[in-house]
C-alpha cells in the first residue's frame, strides 16, 4: 500500500502570510496532483506535476515535485481568506490495471482576515 | 458544458436497505472512478470502470458493494443491506486520459 503523508494536518494563518504544505511518500509516483476541496463539494484539480524537479506556478500558488518523484510541496504567497479550504495531494501510479489515485489525508487551511 | 453529475446529492437509508448512487461522466470521458470519503479521513479509491468493463475493483469491499458502467446511461454504485459504517461521502470522477480527474459534487449517504 502506497501512503501519502501530508503536513501539517491543520493550518490557521493571518491574511498576507506565506505557507507551505508538504506531501511525502516512500513510493515513486508517475505524477502527483493537488486538489482543493470546499465543504459539501468534490475536489477540484489545481495542478498535475509529472517530471521530477518540476515547478509549476498558478498565480500565488507554487507547486514542486521532488527530484525522486516521491514528494511534493505547495507554497502559497500572501494568503487570502479565499484560499481557505482542504488541500489534498494525490499520487498517480500508472499500472497495468489502470490509473487510480492515492490521496493524502489533506491539509485544512484557514486564512483569517 | 456540464461537469461530472452525481445524484442524489444526499441520500438517507435505513439499515438493511439498498443505496444506489449515480454518476454521469463528463462528455467525452470514458474512464470513471469511485472514491469514498469517510469523516475525518481522506478519499479512498474504490473502483475504476470503463464502458461495460470493471478495470480495477481492488478498493471495493468484497460484500454488498457493486459497480457498473453500462454502454448507455450513468455509472451506478450499489450498496446492498447498508450498515451505519457505510455513511460517507461518495465521489465519482471521470477522465479522458489517466491524468487529471474531474470530480462530481458527491453523494452524501447517511444510514440511520
Amino acid at each position: 500500500t502506497q501512503l501519502l503523508e501530508q503536513s501539517p494536518q491543520f493550518l490557521s494563518i493571518q491574511e498576507g502570510e506565506n505557507l507551505t504544505v508538504y506531501c511525502n511518500s516512500s513510493s515513486v509516483f508517475s505524477s502527483l496532483q493537488w486538489y482543493r476541496q470546499e465543504p459539501g463539494e468534490g475536489p477540484v484539480l489545481l495542478v498535475t506535476v509529472v517530471t521530477g524537479g518540476e515547478v509549476k506556478k498558478l498565480k500565488r500558488l507554487t507547486f514542486q515535485f521532488g527530484d525522486a518523484r516521491k514528494d511534493s510541496s505547495l507554497h502559497i504567497t500572501a494568503a487570502q481568506p479565499g484560499d481557505t479550504g482542504l488541500y489534498l495531494c494525490a499520487g498517480d501510479r500508472q499500472g497495468t490495471s489502470g490509473s487510480r489515485l492515492t490521496f493524502g489525508e489533506g491539509t485544512q487551511l484557514t486564512v483569517n482576515p | 458544458n456540464a461537469g461530472v453529475m452525481q445524484n442524489p446529492r444526499h441520500l438517507v437509508r435505513r439499515r438493511g436497505q439498498e443505496a444506489r448512487l449515480r454518476c454521469s461522466p463528463m462528455k467525452g470521458h470514458s474512464h470513471v472512478y469511485w472514491y469514498r470519503q469517510l469523516p475525518e479521513e481522506g478519499l479512498k479509491f474504490m473502483v475504476y470502470l470503463q464502458k461495460e468493463n470493471i478495470i480495477d475493483e481492488s478498493g471495493m469491499p468484497k460484500e454488498r458493494f457493486s459497480a457498473e458502467f453500462p454502454k448507455e446511461g450513468p455509472s451506478i454504485l450499489r450498496i446492498q443491506q447498508v450498515v451505519r459504517g457505510d455513511s460517507a461521502a461518495y465521489f465519482c470522477a471521470s477522465s479522458r486520459t489517466d491524468y487529471g480527474y474531474t470530480f462530481g459534487s458527491g453523494t452524501r449517504l447517511t444510514v440511520v
